[in-house]
């Protein structure tokens, strides 16, 4: 099993509708998630960070964790077209941050 | 400096060459991270410094690779006799603690490598 895994997509949303990001982690101790925006040719961006089960919220962002689970969401509401890109799942296990293969997400105008 | 600073942004070499790459974390990160990744693929963790240590090493490829880090600031990754294999970008991340904080990491634009 690998250690952080995403669909890799691609996810297709309408503007304006929600886009919902998955992501399962394999490792129970895992404390910290990130969720990172990288577009084409660029580097990753950090977009949300949790770290205690819940949802925490910020703009048209929210991240959902569920460690019972080892589940970890990002909701985007209203999609914009600007949001399309490829989202990075990471988790903090020991001193490695460790990043999933990334889900291709493309807003549909 | 105001980001994360890699050199060289892209980098062709001939098979069997050494390349050194070059990362300039934030001023005052502590923590500085190397990672790879190849076309298409997600993000490979090679090598984790904390000051001018390295506590886990265990992501290197192979032996072709090393790191290291002066002066708790400026690292190089060095890539000796470079495979075809290598060609990828290799980002730099830092941040102000170690990831045990739960710090954010900051990414620099990487450094393009292709092996002909």
């Amino acid at each position: 099993q690998k250690e952080v895994e995403q669909n890799s997509g691609p996810l297709s949303v309408p503007e304006g509708a929600i886009a919902s990001l998955n992501c399962t982690y394999s490792d129970r101790v895992s404390q910290s998630f990130f969720w990172y925006r990288q577009y084409s040719g660029k580097s990753p961006e950090l977009i949300m960070s949790i770290y205690s089960n819940g949802d925490k919220e910020d703009g048209r962002f929210t991240a959902q964790l569920n460690k019972a689970s080892q589940y970890v969401s990002l909701l985007i509401r209203d999609s914009q077209p600007s949001d399309s890109a490829t989202y990075l799942c990471a988790v903090r296990r020991d001193d490695k941050i460790i990043f999933g293969k990334g889900t291709r997400l493309h807003i549909l105008p | 400096g105001a980001g994360v600073s890699q050199s060289p942004s892209n980098k062709v070499t001939e098979k069997g060459k050494d390349v050194e790459l070059r990362c300039d974390p934030i001023s005052g990160h502590t923590a500085l991270y190397w990672y790879r990744q190849s076309l298409g693929q997600g993000l490979e963790f090679l090598i984790y410094f904390q000051g001018n240590s390295a506590p886990d090493k265990s992501g290197l490829p192979s032996d072709r690779f090393s790191a290291e880090r002066t002066g708790g600031s400026v690292s190089t990754l060095t890539i000796q006799r470079t495979q075809q294999e290598d060609s990828a970008v290799y980002l730099c991340a830092s941040s102000s603690m170690g990831p045990r904080s739960g710090n954010t990491i900051y990414f620099g634009e990487g450094s393009w490598l292709t092996v002909v």
